[in-house]
């Protein structure tokens, strides 16, 4: 199976921050990664899909990046509605596999 | 606009068939396109892709080495929805299920809800 690696695992910052979460493959996975946010009580939403696509209805100030093997998240401006888990998924092949997350709190 | 709505029970007991079922509205489970997932969720696991159904002029389906052995997604064109068993839980089945829509086979773009089931006796 491909491991994926999120780092930080959390992440203190403040409304109006920039803010860059990376996640890491235990293999090269081209561009085959997508980006979700995760708020407490609720299914997770996709973000970015294939590293550097946009999901339809997700502001600009989330984007991605990265092939092969490291990718980030970046939150341009973060905005209060933001402070949530962040997970990476891989999908190169079967199993699909997530990354751990990253817990994105307000300092 | 799609919605997965799931149904089923919250509570299993060890050795016995976890079932879920996933009603689609505003796509269909015989897409070409889609392909129809679960996904679990517990605090020592994570997000873990459990199998996934789909049509592409005949009906495929892929399953996780780790459940392979006990699991089944089938789908139900009569109904518009597919279903999840797993056969002979134990308490690390514990975990909230989810179904999904896979776009294409890659990224997964609608969720259902989310059902937490416990194995408990």
């Amino acid at each position: 199976d491909i491991q994926m690696t999120q780092s930080p695992s959390s992440l203190s910052a403040s409304v109006g921050d920039r803010v860059t979460i990376t996640c890491r493959a235990s293999q090269s996975i081209s561009k085959y990664l997508n980006w979700y946010q995760q708020k407490p009580g609720k299914a997770p939403k996709l973000l970015i899909y294939s590293a550097s696509s946009l999901q339809s209805g997700v502001p600009s100030r989330f984007s991605g990046s990265g092939s092969g093997t490291d990718f980030t998240l970046t939150i341009s401006s973060l905005q209060p509605e933001d402070f949530a888990i962040y997970y990476c998924q891989q999908s190169y092949s079967t199993p699909y596999t997530f990354g751990q997350g990253t817990k994105l709190e307000i300092k | 606009q799609v919605q997965l709505q799931q149904s089923g029970p919250g509570l299993v007991k060890p050795s016995q068939t976890l079932s879920l079922t996933c009603a689609i509205s505003g796509d269909s489970v015989s897409s070409n396109s889609a392909a129809w997932t679960w996904i679990r969720q517990s605090p020592s696991r994570g997000l873990e892709w459990l199998g996934r159904t789909y049509y592409r002029s005949k009906w495929y389906d892929d399953y996780a080495v780790s459940v392979k052995s006990r699991i089944t997604i089938n789908p139900d064109t009569s109904k518009n929805q597919f279903s999840l068993q797993l056969r002979s839980v134990t308490p690390e089945d514990t975990a909230v299920y989810y179904c999904t829509r896979g776009e294409g086979l890659w990224y997964f773009d609608y969720w259902g809800q989310g059902t937490l089931v416990t194995v408990s006796s």
